[in-house]
């Protein structure tokens, strides 16, 4: 079985200060994990996807997030936030070498980005 | 870059009627999904398809839900009879095997 925290349902920064989203996850087998973005009144973007090898591991628009077995994370972070960064963000797990592992989701983070 | 469609964008129906939702996953992919996201609440699994037939399905999943691909590009939703909490935006996915790549979603509202 297999879930995911996200711990905090909505995140304030002010623009060019660092964005850490955090998630936690739990799984029975090794994990593929997942950061989703989702902007207003569209669909789920994905951010960035850890599988093996590096534990960090790049995404798009200058996200990163870190693979740490040994706490069970998978936290977001980009070193300097900008305003079209607002969004909700998804963290997701699925089981490693399970193709058809249906993903499941954290509640989700809302980021928003003060000017 | 390929993607995945869905339609329609949004749709409005009335309690106890019948909804399709269509969906073209992208085309050399094998594994197809709908998710759901009740507004305001995380997105929910509610089925997996693969070589013809579903995989897996979620509790959410009931007798209401059908699933289908009737040919070789679409595969569609179908709730027999819509209820009020079935209000929420829907989105299909599909993978071969990398990460799941989403549609933009369909947005129900049955009132």
């Amino acid at each position: 079985a297999q879930s995911v925290t996200q711990l905090g349902s909505h995140v304030s920064v002010s623009e060019g200060a660092l964005v850490l989203l955090r998630c936690n996850y739990s799984s029975s087998v090794p994990p593929y994990l997942f950061w989703y973005v989702q902007y207003p009144n569209q669909g789920l973007q994905l951010l960035l996807k850890y599988t093996t090898g590096a534990t960090l591991v790049k995404g798009i628009n200058g996200f990163e997030a870190e693979f740490k077995k040994s706490e069970t994370s998978f936290h977001l972070t980009k070193p300097s936030a900008h305003m079209s960064d607002a969004a909700e963000y998804f963290c997701a797990v699925s089981g490693l070498n399970s193709g058809n592992t249906p993903l499941v989701f954290g509640k989700g983070t809302r980021l928003s980005v003060i000017a | 870059e390929p993607e995945v469609t869905q339609t329609p964008s949004h749709q409005v129906t009335q309690m106890g009627q019948e909804v399709i939702l269509r969906c073209v996953p992208i085309s050399n992919h094998l594994y197809f999904y709908w998710y759901r996201q009740i507004l305001g609440q995380k997105v929910e699994f509610l089925v997996s398809f693969y070589n013809n037939e579903i995989s897996e399905k979620s509790e959410i999943f009931d007798d209401q839900f059908s699933v289908e691909r009737p040919d070789g590009s679409n595969f569609t939703l179908k709730i027999r009879s819509t209820k009020l909490e079935d209000s929420a935006m829907y989105f299909c996915a599909s993978r071969d095997p990398g990460p799941p790549y989403f549609g933009p979603g369909t947005r129900l509202l049955v009132l």
